[in-house]
């Protein structure tokens, strides 16, 4: 039982603007910032949002994350096959003083 | 650039301990803000934090495998060790070492901007 809860799946079409929501509480998601990640089959994964809305270099801009009260949000705009992955959210939790996940959402292209 | 590199047994004995060793380049522990962590990911199944360790040797466990966990460094051989003791094959993960940046002298928002490949280590007689 992960301590941020994410919906399982995810769908889309290519091109389509897919929403992945991360809900926490007021110890981790609501007192602290929001990191999203990227694992493609067979690799480790990858950073993708930092600090709710931040993006790496190399990101493209089609993904952007939010954050509000004790939930947060990654979007990813434009579809496309290569965006077929598992995402995680993550936070630190002031609670439990440890890095917090979530369950991590499996997006399909259909 | 940064790398880091996950060493270990791929396999271990249920009540062994595991020792796994995150071997860096490209950044220093030493430098003020920064820390290495451990997470795993049993197959199939979510990621799970496990440790972090930071520059100024300061150490924070996940609370439900605190009791099984050392974290500890070697600046000097840019390494970050990760003890697990008495190991059951639910421990069969793939087990991940991360760099987290420092942040204006902290370690703060804890973000994982560097992965090793992962090591995959099965526990079983």
């Amino acid at each position: 039982q992960s301590v941020l809860t994410q919906p399982p799946s995810a769908s889309g079409t290519p091109g389509q603007r897919v929403t992945i929501s991360c809900s926490g509480s007021s110890s981790n998601i609501g007192s602290n910032t929001v990191n999203w990640y990227q694992q493609l089959p067979g690799t480790a994964p990858k950073l993708l949002i930092y600090s709710n809305n931040q993006r790496p270099s190399g990101v493209p801009d089609r993904f952007s994350g939010s954050k509000s009260g004790t939930s947060a949000s990654l979007a990813i705009s434009g579809l496309q096959s290569e965006d077929e992955a598992d995402y995680y959210c993550a936070a630190w939790d002031d609670s439990l003083n440890a890095v917090v996940f979530g369950g991590g959402t499996k997006l399909t292209v259909l | 650039q940064v790398t880091l590199r996950e060493s270990g047994p791929a396999l271990v004995k249920p009540t062994q301990t595991l020792t796994l060793t995150c071997t860096f380049s490209g950044f220093s522990l030493s430098t003020s803000g920064m820390c290495v962590s451990w997470i795993r990911q049993p197959p199939g199944k979510a990621l799970e934090w496990l440790a972090l360790i930071d520059w100024d040797d300061d150490k924070y466990y996940s609370t439900s495998l605190k009791t099984r966990l050392t974290i500890s460094k070697d600046t000097s051989k840019n390494q970050v060790v990760l003890t697990m003791t008495n190991m059951d094959p639910v421990d069969t993960a793939t087990y991940y070492c991360a760099r987290i940046p420092s942040s204006g002298g902290s370690c703060y928002p804890y973000y994982f901007d560097y992965w090793g490949q992962g090591t995959l280590v099965t526990v079983s007689s």
